[in-house]
């Protein structure tokens, strides 16, 4: 039972627009979300995370919203670069848990020039 | 400096061999994690210590065994391997094992069972 799911596999955008990438969510019980981005070859990356007490945080060109109703979180990037070219995993996780994560099995992201 | 490094990187072997991947990080960090990645590119959590005590064990057969001498290691060591245990295994820490805190990951083991 996949409880963080990521229903775009990929996702391409051109140089300067917007990126969009999705992630839903089951368990009412998660109250923090976060965003990781990773390379090949590479461990992933915090990017952005968001608590369940907002419904948007922003950290330069990142952006994460949150619609607890939907169970539903995006993060928006504007503009898109080519260095933001990588694997995007959203994860969530749940007050007295141990600080466990659970993942969606990412979205990668190709910003073409 | 590697914040969280684990060795070897690429670990290739027979079935029914016993194994061990090292992570250890530099962040003086009190909790450090072990996640697998399947083929499936799922990361999912298989176990946790703080301060070098267990505190997160999910459902993962006890072919494989966590182990931490220190805070500043956790090494995760495996039994009898299986073809399925291929996989890309993910060393992790963070501060203190709070839902809020930042975990960060090591560059990954990526063992192939033949």
């Amino acid at each position: 039972d996949q409880q963080v799911k990521q229903n775009s596999p990929s996702l391409s955008v051109q140089e300067g627009r917007i990126s969009i990438l999705n992630c839903d969510y089951t368990n009412s019980m998660f109250d923090y979300f976060l965003w990781y981005k990773k390379y090949p070859a590479e461990g992933p990356t915090f990017l952005i995370s968001i608590s369940s007490i907002k419904d948007k945080n922003e950290d330069g060109r990142f952006t994460v919203f949150l619609n607890k109703s939907a169970k539903h979180l995006s993060l928006h990037i504007v503009p898109s670069q080519p260095g933001d070219s990588a694997v995007y995993f959203c994860a969530a996780s749940e007050m007295g848990q141990g600080g466990k994560l659970i993942f969606g099995q990412g979205t990668e992201l190709s910003v073409k020039p | 400096d590697t914040a969280v490094s684990q060795t070897p990187k690429y670990l290739v072997t027979q079935m029914g061999n016993d194994k061990s991947i090292k992570c250890e990080q530099n962040l003086g960090h009190d909790t450090m994690y072990w996640y697998k990645q399947d083929s499936k590119k799922f990361l999912k959590i298989m176990f946790s210590y703080n301060n070098k005590e267990l505190i997160i064990n999910e459902t993962v057969p006890n072919r494989f065994s966590p182990k931490s001498p220190d805070k500043a290691h956790l090494n995760l060591h495996i039994n009898s391997l299986e073809l399925g245990d291929s996989a890309v295994y993910f060393c992790a820490s963070s501060l203190a094992g709070t839902s809020t805190d930042t975990q960060y990951f090591g560059p990954g083991t990526r063992l192939t069972v033949l």
